[in-house]
């Protein structure tokens, strides 16, 4: 079962442009979080956003979360090629279980 | 800087065949974590152990053991490995509190002939 969802699943877009991911999640949450899975290789974390805050900021990476819409976004802006990667946000399901949504591929084009 | 390797970055095995995956991390995390990855599917959850010798199911465990006699080393066993256990597994570590970031290792391709 996921706890979250992302749209889009795929993003394609031209390098310098921002990028905007969302992600919707069922029950009620402790924080939420978003992963880069670059292709083959494992998830590395990028940012998490507790269920208080809602809006969080790292570099070019902006996080909000909507916890009456239960709904988070993730934005990057002046997007790079190195950015091309999968975008992955995940939430708890009890205190240990990461669940984690689909994925959002996002193509960054020179 | 944290890490978490895996023993192999490719494997490819026959039907049958009793298949090991390692998986070791340096920051003395308590929680150990493996999940599979499939297209359309994501990753789900097979197993988790929260310390050593403890060990918790999964969403799919089916046909999946693990062992863990050392806190760093976390092993996922296919007993008898079989076509559809084709996947990317991917091991993964936390502290033990509630609700922490989890840190992956490269993953490991497996495919089963």
């Amino acid at each position: 079962s996921q706890q979250g969802e992302e749209d889009p699943q795929a993003l394609s877009i031209q390098e310098g442009e921002n990028a905007t991911m969302n992600c919707s999640y069922k029950t009620s949450i402790n924080n939420l979080q978003w992963y880069r899975q670059n292709s083959g290789r494992g998830l590395v974390h990028l940012i998490l956003i507790r269920s208080n805050e809602r809006e969080k900021h790292s570099g070019r990476l902006r996080v909000t979360l909507d916890t009456s819409k239960k709904s988070s976004s993730l934005l990057i802006t002046a997007s790079r090629a190195a950015d091309t990667a999968s975008y992955f946000c995940a939430a708890y399901q009890g205190a240990q279980k990461l669940v984690f949504g689909q994925g959002t591929r996002l193509t960054i084009n020179p | 800087d944290v890490k978490v390797t895996q023993s192999s970055r490719y494997l490819v095995k026959r039907t049958g065949e009793k298949v090991f995956l390692e998986c070791v991390q340096d920051m003395d995390h308590e929680n150990m974590f493996w999940y599979r990855q499939d297209p359309g599917l994501g990753l789900r959850l097979i197993y988790f152990s929260y310390d050593v010798k403890m060990k918790e199911k999964g969403d799919i465990p089916e046909g999946y053991s693990v062992s863990r006699e050392k806190k760093e080393r976390f092993s996922l066993i296919l007993e008898s490995a079989s076509t559809n256990q084709t996947s990317m597994y991917l091991c993964a570590s936390s502290l033990l509190a509630a609700y922490n970031e989890q840190f992956f290792g490269p993953g490991t391709r497996l495919t089963v002939l």
